[in-house]
């Protein structure tokens, strides 16, 4: 059961324009949210996380909406830089259900075009 | 700060085989998760270590094993190895105090596997 979903498997921005990376989820016990950036050959690095208590967090060039009614979340680059060019996903875990595992979405792979 | 190590970086076996793979945690962290990334998906949670214990699975079979040492670092062992289990093993650290998750994991660079 795919209970993280990224539903756009690519985009391609001009450099400079606003990024925007969506993401569904099913599981209402979810509370804690993440963002991970993957370049080929290296492992996800952390980008901006967010908590359910929370429907927004920014950091930077980068921010995180949460919609909880809506079960939705996405991310913000602004303005987005060719570097940013990388496969994003999105992950969500139950913290304070002590589960231990968090779910990924498939990713999306974002192109930045100078 | 040392970050998430994992060794080898890529591992060619048959199936049928074993195969164990190694991951060194951040320093400071003593939670160790395990994933599986096949090609054109996410991550998905195999397990996870803490205090030398699995502390949470996902939906793999018994044949997928672990092991945490005091040190924190933690192996990934893959017994009767099938095409399938071709992916990316993905090793992540996190901390955890007085029961409650850290809620941020810190990835390594992977051990990519094929399974011929």
């Amino acid at each position: 059961d795919q209970q993280v979903k990224q539903n756009s498997p690519s985009l391609s921005v001009q450099e400079g324009r606003i990024s925007i990376l969506n993401c569904d989820y099913t599981n209402s016990m979810f509370d804690y949210f993440l963002w991970y950036k993957k370049y080929p050959a290296e492992g996800p690095t952390f980008l901006i996380s967010i908590s359910s208590i929370k429907d927004k967090n920014e950091d930077g060039r980068f921010t995180v909406f949460l919609n909880k009614s809506a079960k939705h979340l996405s991310l913000h680059i602004v303005p987005s830089q060719p570097g940013d060019s990388a496969v994003y996903f999105c992950a969500a875990s139950a913290i304070r259900g002590g589960n231990n595992d968090m779910r990924f979405g498939a990713g999306t792979r974002l192109t930045v075009k100078p | 700060e040392t970050g998430v190590t994992q060794s080898p970086t890529h591992l060619i076996k048959t199936r049928g085989q074993q195969v164990t793979l190694r991951c060194s945690s951040q320093s400071g962290h003593n939670t160790v998760s395990w994933y599986q990334q096949a090609l054109g998906q996410g991550p998905q949670f195999i397990f996870q270590y803490y205090r030398e214990e699995e502390n949470g699975r996902g939906n793999f079979p018994p044949r997928f094993s672990g092991l945490q040492f005091p040190n924190y670092s933690s192996e990934l062992n893959v017994n009767a190895l099938e095409l399938d289990d071709s992916a990316l093993y993905l090793c992540a650290s996190s901390s955890k105090a007085s029961g409650r998750n850290q809620e941020t994991q810190y990835f390594g660079p992977g051990t990519r596997l094929l399974v011929l």
